[in-house]
């Protein structure tokens, strides 16, 4: 019964590097987010993928990339991180035609240092 | 675009007691609505959603919310709330047509005392 899960869970990065999130479900979604979650901000969307082989910009998709690389697997990629992406990420997914119901992971706590 | 205002940052409220959050949106188009609770550490799971017909919508864990057109608030309810109840709570909105995409406010935090 895993959902939706997301790794790592936490990451520590120095300015400039790079890293990449991952997410997986298991529920047989078609769309997939991510989102990310700051203090007083709530949850702003960076990309989503509304079926496999399709991806598009959020809110506040500066500074990523994403992978959708089968109807599972969704990838966060940050090439040069800034302390401005220090955040909790969190990927979702759904089921095309559940309005609204989105399926959350447990989150990735990123600092960039 | 549609956006979303949660006024309250924070509400404290004594176990047993009623509690009301506030939402307010603003769209140009009809909207879809929607109230998610995230507990510590975890992700947001959904609590209620409205897509049309009744405008008071029920939910899990005793929840409720009524849609308000002419006031353009989406106001959660319980009218007796438990230690279990405490976490955050987030009204989210889209647009009707518009996909999944959801638009999140900033959130509430409940804070149930004994």
């Amino acid at each position: 019964n895993a959902g939706v899960t997301q790794t790592p869970k936490f990451q520590v990065l120095k300015t400039g590097q790079s890293m990449t999130l991952q997410c997986a479900q298991d529920m047989n979604h078609n769309s997939m987010y991510w989102y990310r979650q700051d203090p007083g901000m709530g949850l702003r969307l960076i990309y989503y993928s509304a079926s496999e082989g399709t991806t598009d910009k959020g809110e506040v998709p500066n500074g990523y990339n994403v992978s959708r690389l089968n109807k599972r697997e969704f990838s966060l990629r940050l090439e040069s991180a800034a302390p401005s992406q220090t955040s909790v990420y969190f990927c979702a997914s759904t089921l095309q035609g559940r309005t609204g119901e989105l399926f959350f992971g447990e989150g990735s706590r990123l600092t960039v240092l | 675009a549609q956006s979303v205002t949660q006024l309250d940052s924070q509400v404290p409220v004594f176990e047993e007691a009623p509690v009301e959050l506030r939402c307010n949106y603003s769209s140009s188009v009809s909207v879809y609505l929607f109230w998610y609770v995230q507990y510590p550490n975890q992700g947001l799971q959904l609590l209620l959603k409205y897509l049309s017909g009744s405008t008071l919508v029920k939910g899990i864990n005793g929840f409720e919310a009524e849609f308000n057109k002419s006031q353009t608030s989406f106001h959660l309810r319980k009218p007796s709330v438990h230690i279990s109840d405490t976490a955050e709570y987030f009204c989210a909105v889209s647009a009707t047509g518009g996909g999944n995409k959801l638009t999140f406010g900033t959130g509430t935090q409940l804070k149930v005392e004994l």
